[in-house]
């Protein structure tokens, strides 16, 4: 089966500029997750969905994070604006339910200047 | 509020050595908990999974204990390689989290010299 796929591989941008993720899960995968990895650190979670709705964005820093999953699929991380400690990776991964392993992509590499 | 830890932080080791990674955690009322690989610019695989009622899972030369009652967990690798090489993280999954949300630790950078 195909993988968690996730685009771009790598973002620079100045800070107070704009940002947007891509995520494409494993087909059939309800559960969707967004996390942030900053170096030498553990991923940290961002924002669960199940299928299209929010289950957990407790850890969203909401003024200047969004996400969406369209139809309970495809799922967008936006910043907006950028801060310099937002310099991470940032990793998409899925489950066929909350109870499953998750599945990771490769993620994205970001760098404010 | 979960805690995890890893220490250490970093290791290496000779080829054919075999590896002990730790991972502890402060509140033992966990549903499961899990090790994962991380290659360098890649996202994360799973290495395994132990139910919070299990004591041990095997893998190949992989061996990982639970001992829930005092928050630690012990990953064995037998008789290392250098593509062991990589980081090695833990998480759990807390007993009362209804979503599968995971708290990971920092992980542990292994390097396994030829």
């Amino acid at each position: 089966e195909a993988g968690v796929a996730q685009s771009p591989r790598y973002k620079i941008i100045e800070k107070r500029q704009s940002v947007a993720f891509w995520c494409n899960p494993i087909s059939g995968h309800a559960t969707l997750y967004w996390y942030q990895q900053i170096l030498g650190q553990g991923p940290k979670l961002l924002i669960q969905f199940q299928n299209n709705g929010v289950v957990d964005d407790s850890q969203l820093p909401k003024d200047r994070f969004s996400a969406e999953r369209l139809k309970g699929v495809d799922s967008t991380l936006k910043i907006q604006p950028a801060k310099l400690e937002d310099s991470a990776v940032y990793l998409c991964a899925s489950s066929s339910t909350g109870e499953q392993p998750q599945h990771f992509g490769d993620g994205t590499r970001l760098s404010i200047l | 509020k979960q805690e995890v830890t890893q220490i250490p932080a970093a290791l290496s080791v000779p080829e054919g050595e075999n590896l002990v990674l730790n991972c502890s955690f402060t509140d033992s009322a966990i549903y499961n908990l899990q090790w994962f690989r991380q290659d360098p610019g890649k996202g994360l695989t799973s290495l395994l999974l132990i139910q919070s009622s299990q004591r041990e899972q095997t893998s190949g030369r992989l061996n990982a204990s639970l001992d829930k009652s005092s928050g630690r967990s012990t990953l064995y690798i037998a008789a290392s390689q250098p593509g062991d090489s990589a980081t090695y993280l833990c998480a759990v999954r807390g007993a009362t989290d209804s979503w599968g949300k995971l708290q990971f630790g920092a992980g542990t950078q292994v390097v396994v010299t030829p």
